[in-house]
């Protein structure tokens, strides 16, 4: 079965301050896709990446990161010089590409990100 | 390109009653999601239709709960004899192939009295 963890519940920063959100994920494919998701106070669901399992590099895209170690089974997020705008709670999400469940999406529990100016 | 959409977006409902949501995906995705999320969890999965095939349902998805995909289109969620513990979140998402990633609609809020 798969399941994704983000240990962090919540994490509070000041504003220009780096922060690393953590995704630790269990499944038993060779072949799955790991994905993050941010969810301001509106409450809908903004995509963020999607990486699958064969693609190790590490992505950027302007103040965010993201480091992917198959070793550790982690997917781990980090946004540079954080803003008041990215406060939202932020999900970690796996599918499967085997199985029936047409790659339905896992999530962590999610972690809240606080930016005080 | 207009997003997912899903309509209500708040339903407040008596026990016991029934209550009907409906999504409008992307066009031209063939995958629609159903996901449920309470307060503070992340969201689980539910159901997912391929065109207009149900192709799965989660063990959540008890029989009080239908849903729908006329044509390919639009997908509606009914829950019948609403309990208390159906009070969630209901998000909807499509993509466009398998393996490709799933966009949200803004969700309805169920709140069961």
């Amino acid at each position: 079965a798969q399941k994704v963890t983000q240990a962090q519940t919540e994490i509070s920063v000041v504003e220009k301050e780096d922060v690393t959100l953590d995704c630790v994920y269990e499944t038993r494919d060779t072949t799955y896709y790991l994905f993050w998701y941010k969810q301001p106070p509106s409450g809908e669901l903004v995509f963020l990446i999607r990486r699958n399992s064969f693609d190790e590099q590490n992505e950027i895209s302007g103040r965010y990161s993201w480091n992917f170690q198959k070793s550790t089974s982690s997917f781990n997020f980090t946004i540079t010089a954080s803003q008041v705008v990215d406060s939202a709670v932020y999900f970690c999400a796996l599918s499967e590409a085997g199985g029936n469940a047409g790659n339905m999406l896992t999530f962590g529990g999610g972690t809240r990100l606080m930016v005080k100016p | 390109d207009t997003g997912v959409s899903q309509n209500p977006r708040h339903k407040i409902t008596k026990r016991g009653q029934n209550v009907t949501f409906r999504c409008d995906p992307i066009s031209e995705h063939n995958r629609l999601y159903w996901y449920r999320q309470t307060l503070g969890q992340g969201p689980e999965f539910l159901t997912y239709f391929q065109n207009e095939a149900q192709l799965e349902k989660s063990r959540l998805l008890s029989d009080r709960f239908s849903a729908e995909r006329p044509k390919g289109s639009f997908s509606t969620l009914e829950i019948q004899r609403t309990e208390q513990g159906d009070s969630a979140m209901y998000l909807c998402a499509s993509s466009y192939r398998e393996k490709y990633e799933q966009y949200f609609g803004p969700g309805t809020r169920l709140t069961v009295t």
